[in-house]
């Protein structure tokens, strides 16, 4: 079975520290895994995912499968990061994909 | 990037009735669509995984003849709630992707639907 654990229900912090949004899974296969985000009142959209190695408004992920691990970090927060945001698992389960979610994790940045 | 749209946003049913969500990609063909439900101040919760052709893969828990899902084109995926009663309020969210593109695994999720059961 596969499981996304997001540990942090909410994260506050000032405007310029760093950020970190944890992550961490359980899958017997190769995961793929996805950070997406929704801001107040909008639909969810995705922020980045590990296959892209990219980075998205500053949001860097690296998997880490030795400690199953897929955090989120920012090196300085801005007051419009302040959203939900929530780490995803693609795998496969009984022959299909599914998508699960973590319990998503809130970032409110202070000014 | 690809669009999913959902309608209706909200619904308000009496009891008893049923209730059809539809859930549709406007820009891209979804053969696999995903059904989730949110409880407020909760995460997503995943219902049902559906391919387009084929019956609906439901998760553990999920009442098969009280939501059903019908996935019968490569643009449409609708999810009815049958008998509806109060505990199935919720808000039910379609996300769509197109797997047949290599690589192409992102989901692409709907507005969301606020269904309320008086």
């Amino acid at each position: 079975a596969q499981r996304v654990t997001q540990p942090e229900k909410l994260l506050s912090v000032f405007k310029g520290a760093p950020v970190e949004l944890k992550c961490n899974y359980s899958y017997s296969g190769s995961p793929e895994l996805f950070w997406y985000v929704q801001y107040s009142r909008q639909r969810l959209q995705l922020l980045l995912r590990h296959i892209s190695r990219e980075s998205i408004k500053g949001f860097t992920a690296d998997l880490n499968k030795g400690e199953t691990s897929f955090h989120l970090k920012k090196p300085f927060a801005q007051e419009e990061d302040s959203a939900m945001y929530y780490c995803a698992l693609m795998g496969r389960d009984g022959g299909y994909n599914k998508l699960i979610f973590g319990a998503g994790t809130r970032l409110a940045v202070h000014p | 990037g690809a669009v999913v749209s959902q309608h209706p946003s909200w619904v308000i049913c009496k009891s008893g009735t049923s209730v059809k969500i539809e859930c549709r990609s406007l820009d891209f063909q979804a053969t696999t669509m995903f059904w989730y439900r949110q409880f407020p101040k909760q995460s997503l919760m995943l219902m049902a995984t559906s391919n387009e052709g084929s019956k609906a893969t439901y998760e553990q828990g999920v009442e098969k003849d009280k939501f059903l899902i019908n996935h019968a084109s490569l643009t449409l995926s609708t999810l009815t709630v049958t008998s509806a009663h109060p505990e199935d309020s919720s808000f039910y969210i379609c996300s769509a992707r197109d797997r047949r593109i290599l690589m192409n695994t992102e989901a692409f999720f709907g507005q969301g639907t606020r269904l309320t059961v008086v």
